[in-house]
């Protein structure tokens, strides 16, 4: 069964920090891998997609990085601010026994960021 | 360009009735993907659509259906409702179906299951 986990499953920091959040999946085959935040009684931001051929991928403040082969993906958040406070999900895409690829979610990592 | 919206935002149904949400995808997408999320199971794959045909299905029963129309919105629909049916209900859009195309997904269906 494909997993996905991450890590912390919860986060509170100061505004300023710079933070790391850790994605692990058990299958290497992954065809890409989305960072979403969700904020709470909502749906899904897309922040980052990082096709398999590439090893990182930046959007202002944040970057996010693949390897493939150990199964693991960082989301880092530079200079951390209030109205970063959310869910962040990690969801690689992977390929099933039918032959069809699908987003496997991780549980989560719930970010607060206090002023 | 609009995002994708979902109607109804929230929903209220009673033990075996059965109820339908809808999802209109982004302009010129064509491939519509369902989540269900729940606090105990996290975010669940229920099924994809693409070209008015289904190309994959989650583990869910049979109870749990969908379709979608030649202008690519899409439809799911849950009969005799249970209590565990309860969650909310997510639908992304992607432009193809495919194995390199980013999803977008919209604000969600609350269903309420008393």
């Amino acid at each position: 069964k494909q997993e996905v986990t991450q890590i912390p499953a919860a986060l509170s920091v100061p505004e300023g920090e710079n933070l790391v959040l850790n994605c692990s999946f058990t299958d290497s085959a992954i065809y890409n891998l989305q960072w979403f935040r969700q904020d709470p009684g909502k749906g899904l931001t897309s922040l980052l997609l990082i096709q398999s051929s590439q090893r990182e991928q930046t959007s202002g403040r944040l970057n996010a990085s693949l390897d493939k082969s150990s199964g693991r993906s960082t989301l880092y958040i530079a200079a951390s601010q209030p109205g970063d406070s959310a869910t962040y999900l990690c969801a690689p895409k992977l390929t099933e026994n039918t032959g069809f690829q699908k987003l496997v979610f991780g549980t989560g990592t719930r970010l607060l960021v206090s002023p | 360009k609009a995002g994708v919206t979902q109607t109804p935002r929230y929903l209220i149904k009673t033990r075996g009735q059965q109820v339908t949400l809808s999802c209109s995808p982004i302009s010129g997408h064509r491939s519509v993907s369902w989540y269900q999320q729940t606090p105990g199971q996290g975010l669940q794959f229920l099924f994809e659509y693409f070209s008015e045909t289904q190309r994959n299905k989650g583990n869910f029963p049979g109870r749990f259906s969908g379709r979608q129309f030649s202008n690519s919105r899409s439809e799911m629909n849950v009969s005799t409702l249970e209590l565990g049916d309860s969650a909310l209900y997510l639908c992304a859009s992607s432009s193809i179906a495919g194995t390199y195309n980013e999803q977008f997904f919209g604000p969600g269906t609350r269903l309420t299951v008393l």
